[in-house]
Parts: structure tokens; C-alpha cells; sequence
């Protein structure tokens, strides 16, 4: 059965800290894993990582691939308050998704 | 803007009664999909459409159906709603191949069945 599973499934951290959310799949025909950010409506595409290796970046956060290991990291350096949301991971299968269960972040200020 | 409009936002509704949820998008995508999102379980496909008058069930359709008579709409209907269909409902869309690249969700339904 394909699943994605994601660590912490919470965490709590003050502004200025560097966290890393962890995200590990087990997908037949694996073609990429994508991560969202959600606040308090609807997911947000962050990125899609498709190669090994390859960091994707975006300001203070970045992502990579190990389709060896069969997981990804989302790093988040200098958190600030807005960073607070549930991040997913998600893995496509068809025209279908297999959705992690999420990290909730919370950044105190 | 592009986006996917949902409505309602909010619903709370008995056991029993018959509703829809209105889901809209104004990109001409052909994949449309419904998803519900409960607490500790992620997101899970309801059901799903690669175009006008195709459907297809995803991981969780007991208790909805779904319709799509033309390519902006995606009507999810919950005929007999019963309570453990409370959840937060998603509305999603993208172009027809090129869903490795995300899909674009709506704001999403909070439903409540008592």
C-alpha cells in the first residue's frame, strides 16, 4: 500500500530557529514528491522535487530529495511567525495523491 | 485570478439532510478532484474527474457522489450526510498530466453533520 509518512507530526519553536520536517514515502512508480504549506485555508504549492540530490530553494526554505532512501527534508532556516502552518508532503500516484498527515509548525515569537 | 471557488465555507446540517458543495474553477483544467482532510489522517481523494462526464472514485466515496456536466464545475453531494462526514472538504483542480505539478485547492468547506 502506498503511504507517506512524515516526523514530527508537531513542533514547537521560537523565532530565529533553523527546523528540519522529515518526509518518507513508500509509492510504486515513484515520479516526485511535492510539498504545501497550510495556514488556515487551503494548501499552498511549495515544491516539487523530481532528482536526487538536486536542492529546490525559496527564500529561508529549501528542500531536498533521496529517492535511495526514499525520503525528503523541508528546512526552514530564521523561522519567523508566518512560517507557523501544517506542512504536506505528498506524493503523486496516477492523477491521484498520497498526502503525508502533516507537521504542524507553531513559531513563538 | 485563477483560482477554485468553493462554497459554502461553513455548513452545519442534521443527519439526513440532502446538501451540495459547490466547487468552481476558472482555468480550464480538465482534472478536478475532491478531498476530505480529518485530523491525524491527512488528505483523502472522495472522488475524481479527468473531464467532462467522467468520474472515477478515489480512496473514501462511500456516502458522496459527484457530477461533472461541464468543465468549471465539480458539485460534491453528501445525499444521506451522517456524522462521521464531519470534516474539512477540498476542492482541487489541475491541467489533465500535469498533476505531478500540484494541484490548485480551493478554501475549503468546514462541514459539520450532528
Amino acid at each position: 500500500e502506498d503511504k507517506v509518512v512524515q516526523s514530527p507530526l508537531s513542533l514547537v519553536v521560537h523565532e530565529g530557529d533553523t527546523v528540519t520536517l522529515n518526509c518518507s514515502y513508500e509509492v510504486t512508480n515513484f515520479r516526485s514528491l511535492l510539498w504545501y504549506k497550510q495556514e488556515k485555508k487551503a494548501p499552498t504549492f511549495l515544491f516539487m522535487l523530481t532528482s536526487s540530490g538536486i536542492e529546490k530553494k525559496s527564500g529561508r526554505l529549501s528542500s531536498i530529495l533521496d529517492k535511495k532512501e526514499l525520503f525528503s527534508i523541508l528546512n526552514i532556516t530564521a523561522t519567523q511567525t508566518g512560517d507557523s502552518a501544517v506542512y504536506l508532503c505528498a506524493v503523486p500516484y496516477g492523477q491521484n495523491f498520497v498526502f503525508g498527515p502533516g507537521t504542524r509548525l507553531s513559531v513563538l515569537p | 485570478e485563477a483560482q477554485v471557488t468553493q462554497n459554502p465555507r461553513y455548513l452545519i446540517t442534521v443527519t439526513g439532510k440532502k446538501l451540495t458543495v459547490t466547487c468552481s474553477q476558472n482555468m480550464n483544467h480538465e482534472y478536478m478532484s475532491w478531498y476530505r482532510q480529518d485530523p491525524g489522517l491527512g488528505l483523502r481523494q472522495i472522488y475524481y474527474s479527468m473531464n467532462v462526464e467522467v468520474t472515477d472514485k478515489g480512496d473514501v466515496p462511500e456516502g458522496y457522489k459527484v457530477s461533472r456536466k461541464e468543465k468549471r464545475n465539480f458539485p460534491l453531494i453528501l445525499e444521506s450526510p451522517s456524522p462521521n462526514q464531519t470534516s474539512l472538504y477540498f476542492c482541487a483542480s489541475s491541467t489533465w498530466g500535469q498533476a505531478d505539478y500540484g494541484y490548485t485547492f480551493g478554501s475549503g468547506t468546514r462541514l459539520t453533520v450532528v
